[in-house]
């Protein structure tokens, strides 16, 4: 079964609109984790909630969390062109540490 | 800010050959991992390395694979002999400890097998 698949696949917006991004996933986890990726570039760590864990917030960024629905989101507020990237979840089980990651969401911030 | 690097950014081989991928992870970090990204796909876990061994590995992790950590800071990883699948972005990560931690990766080896 996929762990952590991101909705949308892709997201076009306007400079200054509000970004959000979906991810779900279908075991017990410790802790998810979201990544950002230019294009070919490596993988940036945005921000981790753990499993006990509802919101945080990090600058621009809100992720919450929902363990009974078994999903996150992603919000980036007030976006910017630079924003444009790939964005992934991944996901840390219960049983172990690695991270399982998810299809990412390519969001296209226009100016 | 301490990061994790990676060397060589690029390696073009034949298939057959043997390579090496080299990281050097965070300095008080004690878990290292690679993970690979093959060209438009997501990124897949390879293997898990804590207290000189081997503590998880994927299916991708065959008798071909081979990590190492021949000293204090640098973690390898060698395919013993390439195929043409093997082409990919190669991610060493590390972490400071425990499953609750951020893991930060390095920039990655675009590694292409001919």
């Amino acid at each position: 079964s996929q762990q952590g698949e991101e909705d949308p696949q892709a997201l076009s917006i306007q400079e200054g609109e509000n970004a959000t991004m979906n991810c779900s996933y279908k075991t017990s986890i410790n802790n998810l984790q979201w990544y950002r990726q230019n294009s070919g570039r490596g993988l940036v760590h945005l921000i981790l909630i753990r499993s006990n864990e509802r919101e945080k917030h990090s600058g621009r960024l809100r992720v919450t969390l929902d363990t009974s629905k078994k999903s996150s989101s992603l919000l980036i507020t007030a976006s910017r062109a630079a924003d444009t990237a790939s964005y992934f979840c991944a996901t840390v089980e219960t049983s172990g540490s690695r991270l399982t990651f998810g299809e990412g969401t390519q969001l296209t911030v226009n100016p | 800010e301490p990061e994790v690097t990676q060397t060589p950014s690029h390696q073009v081989t034949q298939m057959g050959q043997e390579v090496i991928l080299r990281c050097v992870p965070i300095s008080n970090h004690l878990y290292f991992y690679w993970y690979r990204q093959i060209l438009g796909q997501k990124v897949e876990f390879l293997v898990s390395f804590y207290n000189n061994e081997i503590s998880e590995k994927s299916e991708i992790f065959d008798d071909q694979f081979s990590v190492e950590r021949p000293d204090g800071s640098n973690f390898t990883l060698k395919i013993r002999s390439t195929k043409l699948e093997d082409s990919a972005m190669y991610f060493c990560a590390s972490e400071r400890g425990g499953a609750q931690e951020t893991q930060y990766f390095g920039p990655g080896t675009r590694l292409l097998v001919l």
